[in-house]
């Protein structure tokens, strides 16, 4: 069964320092994985996608098939920063996207 | 991409009411959901809107409860029937495009008093 797994409800960091928001996956096959961003009173929408490889934002996340992860990353947190990230993995066939429970960074000044 | 509108935004409803959700999509779409999403936390799938049949819905949805209508590909409706405050949540309409990238309306927020 497929499944994402974000361990950390809340995460709190002050301004500056680094932010890792942890993302674990399970799938028979070869994942698309997704970061999506939920700003306080906007839409959720996202951040980025592993195929392409891009930062956002100055968020990156590498896919790592071996552990079966896809922590998010920004070496520098900002305060707008602030916002529900959620994981997902991509829709299949006429499968619905698979989503994490959503981890909370609060980027304190 | 998709933009998506969904309305209303926001309602206050009497339990025992129905409230009946749109999403209308600016493109033609396969695959429509219906989620619902307490504020700041997980996305709960309702049901996969199916354009022409009826919808899948997941465990713990029945239609009678949430009836969805999706008359094309580029619209569909959710009802909450009979409602009672354990009801009031953030709803939210979701369509995947050509790829696996998911889309979101703005939600619709809904008390029940």
């Amino acid at each position: 069964a497929q499944r994402v797994t974000q361990p950390e409800k809340l995460l709190s960091v002050f301004k500056g320092a680094p932010v890792e928001l942890k993302c674990n996956y399970s799938y028979s096959g070869s994942p698309e994985l997704f970061w999506y961003v939920q700003y306080s009173r906007q839409r959720l929408q996202l951040l980025l996608r592993h195929i392409s490889r891009e930062s956002i934002k100055g968020f990156t996340a590498d896919l790592n098939k071996g552990e079966t992860s896809f922590h998010l990353k920004k070496p520098f947190a900002q305060e707008e920063d602030s916002a529900m990230y959620y994981c997902a993995l991509g829709a299949t066939g006429r499968r619905a996207p698979t989503f994490g429970s959503g981890t909370r960074l609060q980027v304190q000044p | 991409s998709a933009v998506i509108s969904q309305k209303p935004s926001r309602d206050i409803c009497q339990r025992g009411t129905s409230l009946t959700i749109q999403c209308q999509v600016d493109s033609q779409v396969t695959m429509m959901f219906w989620y619902r999403q307490q504020p700041g936390q997980s996305l709960t799938l309702i049901a996969t809107a199916n354009q022409g049949s009826e919808a899948t819905y997941e465990s713990g949805f029945v239609i009678d409860k949430f009836p969805i209508s999706r008359p094309n590909l580029t619209f569909s409706t959710l009802t909450v029937s009979n409602m009672s405050p354990e009801d009031s949540s953030i709803y939210l309409c979701s369509v995947v495009g050509r790829g696996t990238e998911a889309f979101f309306g703005q939600g619709t927020r809904l008390t029940v008093v």
